[in-house]
C-alpha cells in the first residue's frame, strides 16, 4: 500500500462546479497535511495546510481532514479554468522532516 | 516571500558526465530537500539536509550525492549521469517539519 494515495484522474468538471479531490494516507502518526497545486511544467505551490479534524476554508478552497478514517480532501468551489492543474496531497509526521507526497490528481475545468 | 532558486531550468548532459544541480534559499530554513518527479511516480525524495554539513538519504539516493557547506545552499551531484536519471529535479526548503517551499525545478535530459 502506498503511503499517500490519490486518484490520478483526470478529473473533469465544468466551470462553476465544485471539484472534489481526495487523498488517503497509511500512517496513523501523521499530523500535518498539505495540498499543493502544480501547473504543467511548473513546481508545486502550497494551497493549504490542515492539522486538526474538520474543515478549513480559504476563499474558494476548503480542506477537510478526518484522522479516524485517514483521509484528507480538497474542495474547490466555483471552479475556474485557471484551476486546471495537478493537485498533490502531502502528509507529514509533525516534527519529522519526512514529507510524503501522493502522485497527484489531474484536474481539468472546462469552460 | 520565501524564495528558492535553482541554478538551471534545463540541462542536457551526456552519459557518464558529472552533473551539479544547485539550490539556494533565502529564508534561513534549516531543512532542504532534493526530489525527482517522474510521470505516474510523483515526487520521490533523493536526499535531505537538516543542518549544514548534515545529510540524510531519502528513498532513492543511489547514483546521487549531496553537499551542504552553507545553510542557504544545497547541491545535488550526479557522479556519473545515466539515461535513467533523466527527470525533473525539484529542490525544496522548510523550517522545522512544516510547509515545504519549492524551487522552479530543473529539467535534466541525459543522452
Amino acid at each position: 500500500q502506498k503511503e499517500v494515495e490519490q486518484n490520478s484522474g483526470p478529473l473533469s468538471v465544468p466551470e462553476g462546479a465544485i471539484a472534489s479531490l481526495n487523498c488517503t494516507y497509511s500512517d496513523r502518526g501523521s499530523q500535518s497535511f498539505f495540498w499543493y497545486r502544480q501547473y504543467s511544467g511548473k513546481s508545486p505551490e502550497l494551497i493549504m495546510s490542515i492539522y486538526s479534524n474538520g474543515d478549513k476554508e480559504d476563499g474558494r478552497f476548503t480542506a477537510q481532514l478526518n484522522k479516524a478514517s485517514q483521509y484528507v480532501s480538497l474542495l474547490i468551489r466555483d471552479s475556474q479554468p485557471s484551476d486546471s492543474a495537478t493537485y498533490l496531497c502531502a502528509v507529514n509526521i509533525l516534527g519529522n522532516n519526512d514529507m510524503r507526497f501522493g502522485a497527484g490528481t489531474r484536474l481539468t475545468v472546462k469552460p | 516571500d520565501v524564495k528558492v532558486t535553482q541554478s538551471s531550468r534545463y540541462l542536457v548532459k551526456r552519459t557518464g558526465e558529472k552533473v551539479f544541480l544547485e539550490c539556494v534559499q533565502d529564508m534561513d530554513h534549516e531543512n532542504m530537500f532534493w526530489y525527482r518527479q517522474d510521470p505516474g511516480l510523483g515526487l520521490r525524495l533523493i536526499y535531505f539536509s537538516y543542518d549544514v554539513k548534515m545529510k540524510e538519504k531519502g528513498d532513492i539516493p543511489e547514483g546521487y550525492s549531496v553537499s551542504r557547506e552553507k545553510k542557504e545552499r544545497f547541491s545535488l551531484i550526479l557522479e556519473s549521469a545515466s539515461t535513467n536519471q533523466t527527470s525533473m529535479y525539484l529542490c525544496a526548503s522548510s523550517a522545522g517539519g512544516e510547509t515545504q517551499y519549492f524551487g522552479p525545478g530543473t529539467r535534466l535530459l541525459v543522452l
